[in-house]
């Protein structure tokens, strides 16, 4: 089956640094996504990793070890407008289906 | 504007009624997908169509069909509605391999009273 996992939600500062993690068990693996969705709106590309290893981009980074199932989006210098929710998602190998975890609602506070 | 477009934006409707929901693809993409998000739910994958053929199916009920045309736009049409479809119903569409997943549409919030 498919599964990932992430937290439900997480709270940080403004100008703080936050790391939303994600753990995911699928059958053939083809590249993770992260993706951001204001309440209400559609969700948005973020970042993609398919090797291990780090991917920066501006003030956020994802992180991918596909040997432990694990990825993390890191968020820097965090500002009010980051208030969202962050979907991890693994595309299956061999199609273009994208399975989303649950999300996880960031709020960020003054 | 994503290139994705999806009509209408909100529709409101009876329980046993049927209501189609329309994508537009951005230009060039061959793939839809539809997906279902309930209030503080994920994304659930409902169907693909790649090209006009149906590829890959999720969680999609028996009520719920979809088709996508010659000119690539897709309808999901959605029958025998019960109030627990009400939800938001987002289409996307992708270029085979991307390196940016899907682009997603709008969506289409659906209310079932």
């Amino acid at each position: 089956g498919q599964n990932i996992d992430q937290p439900t939600e997480m709270t940080a500062t403004e100008g703080a640094i936050v790391q939303i993690n994600c753990t995911y068990q699928t059958s053939g693996f083809n590249g993770l996504f992260w993706y951001q969705q204001h309440a209400g709106e559609a969700p948005t590309f973020l970042s993609y990793n398919v090797l291990d290893g780090l991917e920066e981009k501006g003030r956020f980074s994802s992180f991918l070890s596909r040997s432990k199932g694990y990825s993390y989006l890191l968020l820097k210098e965090l500002q009010m407008k980051d208030s969202a929710s962050y979907l991890c998602a693994v595309r299956i190998y061999n199609t273009d289906k994208l399975i989303f975890g649950t999300g996880t609602r960031l709020q960020v506070f003054p | 504007d994503s290139g994705v477009t999806q009509t209408p934006k909100h529709l409101i409707t009876a329980t046993g009624q049927r209501v189609t929901l329309r994508c537009s693809p951005r230009s060039g993409d061959l793939s839809v997908y539809w997906y279902q998000q309930s209030l503080d739910q994920g994304l659930q994958f409902l169907i693909q169509y790649y090209n006009g053929e149906e590829r890959a199916k999720g969680n999609i009920l028996e009520r719920f069909s979809a088709q996508q045309f010659p000119d690539l736009h897709s309808e999901l049409n959605l029958s025998s509605l019960e109030l627990g479809d009400s939800a938001l119903y987002f289409c996307a569409s992708s270029t085979d391999g991307a390196n940016y997943g899907y682009t997603f549409g709008s969506g289409t919030r659906l209310t079932v009273v």
